[in-house]
């Protein structure tokens, strides 16, 4: 089965610093006939369903605000906010939808404010 | 707007059968696949199930082969999930979501609000 091990499992930062999290998959989810990988990050709040920030690895959503950002190809992926705010603590899963059965999240990124 | 709006759901016993809903509005529903993403209390996301944008193809996670089925009403606009044979470890949120346009690998754009499935005796 392919797994995404995401890491950290938790990180506090401070109100306007800098927030990484990490997604390696066990395959590669890049496809050459379109160059695209097929990677997504989702944020998910407390009694919330998950919301969609950024698709095709580095795509962002209409709406998302621009210092959510994703990078990466093949097998490692990051999401960064680079300005952290108040509203931004959620849980964060990144998905890989490329080859499946099985689709895969993974673990998940509590984001605390320090 | 898109919405997706889930019905169902509540307590069952272990051994038990329910089924849920999710009705769709604010796109061409015939157009899209459509997946059921779960999670257990405290937990991650656990993808369950997709179907395609005209039901000819599904795909279970090993966990629900067997004993789930997941099926679409396009003159309804609805998406189901029939589960079956319950057990204490399927007991979770469960949401449905919005897939691709005529194809399953796809990113999931608008999510359902969610129902809770508990498995208790």
């Amino acid at each position: 089965d392919f797994v995404m091990t995401q890491s950290p499992d938790s990180l506090a930062v401070s109100l306007g610093e800098r927030a990484t999290i990490n997604c390696k998959s066990s395959q590669s989810v890049f496809w050459s006939s379109n160059n695209k990988n097929y990677l997504a990050w989702y944020q998910q709040k407390p009694g919330q369903p998950p919301k969609l920030l950024i698709s095709w690895a580095s795509t962002r959503e209409s709406g998302v605000p621009d210092r959510f950002s994703g990078s990466g190809s093949g097998t490692d992926f990051t999401l960064t906010i680079t300005s952290l705010q108040a509203e931004d603590v959620a849980v964060y899963y990144c998905q890989r939808y490329y080859n499946f059965p099985p689709l895969t999240f993974g673990g998940g990124t509590k984001v605390e404010i320090k | 707007q898109v919405q997706l709006v889930q019905s169902g759901g509540g307590v069952v016993q272990p051994g038990g059968s329910l089924r849920l809903s999710c009705a769709a509005s604010g796109f061409t529903f015939s157009n899209y696949g459509m997946h059921w993403v779960r999670q257990a209390p405290g937990k991650g996301l656990e993808w369950v199930a997709v179907i395609s944008y005209d039901g000819s193809n599904t795909y279970y996670a090993d966990s629900v082969k067997g004993r789930f089925t997941i099926s679409r009403d396009n003159s309804k606009s609805t998406l189901y999930l029939q589960m079956n044979s319950l057990r204490d470890d399927d007991t979770a949120v469960y949401y449905c979501a919005k897939g691709g346009p005529m194809t399953v690998m796809y990113h999931f754009d608008y999510w359902g609000q969610g129902t809770l499935v508990t498995v208790s005796s």
